[in-house]
């Protein structure tokens, strides 16, 4: 099946640092990627979708110039997390799409200090 | 009221119970998927539906698309199935509607 890499699984950081999280269609060309997040003891939030060369479309509530998202090519996505705090820390987890089936990354556990 | 309700939200079962997980929907969909998501955090695609049902080891899920209804079933279950499974709702945009999860534990 296809499967899709996220980098780092894990990583600390201090405040006030940036952290660059990957997400990779290893064996697909992810035409559209998906960025969620999640919050402890609460279901995945769809953060922004992501278009191969265009923009991404951010959800209601979240914001852009914090998190930046970049889809360079049809296997990677980047979703960086600007000037981090505390409240940033959470489960980040993309998806890719090649049609309609999504396919999910294992997930990146932030943790701002 | 979510788009995708989910229930029960917690489920206490013991091994070899066979076990369902409900999913109600509001929105247009083009896909329904059950997601497995182990206490590490990452997460698991068990199945992607639009009709009918699939069935994969022992686990089985259906959809009826009139009545806006989805089921996960579990047969003869495991301690290791314990995990929270998420129902997501593809609507015809491609945007994901999550429900808020079922936290399954199977006692040995």
């Amino acid at each position: 099946g296809a499967v899709v890499s996220q980098h780092p699984s894990r990583v600390i950081c201090k405040s006030g640092t940036s952290v660059k999280i990957e997400c990779r269609s290893l064996d697909f060309q992810a035409t559209t990627m998906f960025w969620y997040r999640q919050f402890p003891k609460k279901s995945l939030m769809l953060m922004a979708t992501s278009n191969e060369g265009s923009k991404a479309t951010y959800e209601q509530g979240v914001e852009k110039d914090k998190f930046l998202i970049n889809h360079a090519s049809l296997t990677l996505s980047t979703l960086t997390v600007t000037s981090a705090h505390p409240e940033d820390s959470s489960f980040y987890i993309c998806s890719a799409t090649p049609h309609e089936t999504q396919y999910f990354g294992p997930g990146t556990r932030l943790l701002v200090l | 009221k979510n788009e995708v309700e989910q229930s029960p939200q917690n489920l206490t079962a013991q091994e070899g119970e066979f076990i369902t997980i409900n999913c109600s929907y509001s929105v247009g969909i083009s896909a329904l998927h059950w997601l497995q998501q182990h206490p590490g955090g990452g997460i698991v695609s068990l199945f992607m539906l639009s009709s009918g049902k699939k069935k994969h080891g022992r686990l089985i899920a259906t959809i009826n698309i009139q009545e806006k209804h989805s089921s996960l079933h579990i047969t003869a279950s495991h301690p290791r199935d314990s995990a929270v499974y998420i129902c997501a709702a593809t609507q015809n945009n491609n945007d994901m509607r999550f429900g808020a999860g079922t936290r399954l534990t199977v006692k040995p």
